[in-house]
């Protein structure tokens, strides 16, 4: 399996801050990552595909980047609403795999 | 739009098999490309992927759960079936279904969820 591995586990921030989330495989994935957004209760959202492909209704704020084994999930300017916590899966190879999570809070 | 959602029980005793029907709208699953997936994730924990099933019945497995899980599709009833074999306490946790098209490899449309709790 390939394992995701996501920097850091936690992280606090304000409204406004720009937020920078890793992801990295234990093997080469091309470009074949997601990120999803999920919030208490709730199911995930896709909001990155292809590694940095913009999921259709999900704001600009939100990009990602990266090729091979590191990734990265930026968060330009951060909104109440953005508080979550954020997964990357990679679907390169079967089993697909998700990362631990990165949880977003309120400094 | 696309919709999916899962039923099943809410409560189950070790060593019992768990059944869980994802119902789902807004597309086929005899359209090429299309699969559903069943994810799952115990409380304060991360998301774990189970499986998968395509359009034309191509079917994948977590290799540490394979042994076993059972996934079945009727198309005709727009329905997803996931059983797992031998429940444990350690398998508590909400079951989700997902959609993934288009030969996308993520999931783009989620149900809700069902919270399973495995213990006698």
């Amino acid at each position: 399996d390939i394992q995701m591995t996501q920097s850091p586990s936690s992280v606090s921030a304000s409204v406004g801050d720009r937020v920078t989330i890793t992801c990295r495989a234990s093997r080469g994935i091309s470009s074949w990552l997601a990120w999803y957004q999920q919030k208490p209760g709730k199911a995930p959202k896709v909001l990155i595909y292809a590694a940095s492909n913009l999921q259709s209704g999900v704001p600009s704020r939100f990009s990602g980047s990266g090729s091979g084994t590191d990734f990265t999930l930026t968060i330009s300017s951060l909104q109440p609403e953005d508080f979550a916590t954020y997964y990357c899966q990679q679907a390169n190879s079967f089993p697909w795999t998700f990362g631990q999570g990165t949880n977003v809070d309120v400094k | 739009q696309i919709t999916l959602k899962e039923s099943g029980p809410t409560l189950v005793k070790p060593t019992q098999t768990l059944t869980l029907t994802c119902t789902f709208s807004g597309f086929s699953l005899s359209t090429s490309q299309v699969g559903v997936g069943w994810i799952r994730q115990p409380p304060g924990e991360a998301l774990e992927w189970l499986a998968l099933i395509y359009w034309d019945d191509d079917r994948r497995f977590s290799p540490s759960l394979k042994s076993r899980l059972t996934i079945t599709k009727d198309a005709s009833k727009n329905q997803v079936v996931l059983t797992m074999t031998n429940m444990d306490p350690v398998d508590t946790a909400t079951y989700y279904c997902a959609h993934s098209g288009g030969g996308n490899s993520f999931f783009d449309y989620w149900g809700q969820g069902t919270l399973v709790t495995v213990s006698s």
